[in-house]
């Protein structure tokens, strides 16, 4: 298993431009987040699913839209980037059974600039 | 809303000794879940243990051990016999075990530091 993967690992945007951050996994789980770090902090929940056409709002949402059409992928749009989204993207996932306490499985991160 | 300090931006060890890093929590929930995480330089999110609020028995994983202090909430790691592959940023996360308990809470992390 690949496990979760993201792409891009890096990218520069443009303020006001637009993207999407793809995260994919291949470990049938339900759950998949989207979380975003900023320097010298821990990681924010930006986005979350609970299963594909199932999303819901984090802790800091605003700036970005998710969508889950399928199991696998979990993209996270971007529009209008500004500089304060300047930050590491994290995708994680896990798997249904056995509750919250199950273990987060995280991406390798995309490290986003807005200039 | 539930916050999680991590009072220590660094620390350092000598390779083979033991180091504790401290974490320290506010909630008023009863049960909930607990965390390290591991960030390497590569990025990757890695988790190190967990331990559930319910449980006295602090959780042990190999070389890396917890101090669950429940009335203080406190949520230390410790790390015996260190190794240079221990060198990471160690993140402490809380988790509400009830509804709407999909948000992981972190820490600002600690950097650890293991000289040969």
């Amino acid at each position: 298993n690949a496990g979760v993967t993201q792409t891009p690992k890096f990218r520069i945007l443009k303020i006001g431009q637009s993207m999407t951050l793809q995260c994919t996994q291949d470990m049938n789980h339900n759950y998949m987040y989207w979380y975003r770090q900023d320097p010298g902090m821990g990681l924010k929940l930006i986005y979350y699913s609970v299963g594909a056409g199932i999303t819901d709002k984090g802790e800091v949402p605003n700036g970005y839209n998710v969508s889950r059409s399928t199991t696998e992928d979990f993209p996270l749009r971007l529009e209008l980037a500004a500089p304060s989204q300047t930050s590491v993207y994290f995708c994680a996932s896990r798997e249904l059974a056995g509750g919250v306490y199950n273990e987060q499985f995280f991406g390798p991160g995309t490290r986003l600039t807005v200039l | 809303a539930q916050t999680v300090t991590q009072s220590q931006p660094e620390m350092s060890v000598q390779e083979a000794e033991t180091v504790t890093l401290s974490c320290t929590y506010d909630t008023s929930e009863s049960d909930y879940y607990l965390f390290w995480y591991k960030q390497p330089p590569s990025r990757q999110m890695i988790l190190v243990i967990r331990q559930e609020a319910y449980k006295q028995q602090n959780a042990t994983e190999n070389r890396f051990s917890v101090n669950f202090q429940k009335a203080a909430k406190s949520f230390s790691l410790k790390i015996s016999d260190s190794q240079l592959g221990d060198a990471a940023m160690y993140f402490c996360a809380y988790r509400r075990a009830q509804g709407g308990s999909e948000k992981l809470v972190f820490g600002k992390g600690t950097k650890l530091t293991v000289n040969p």
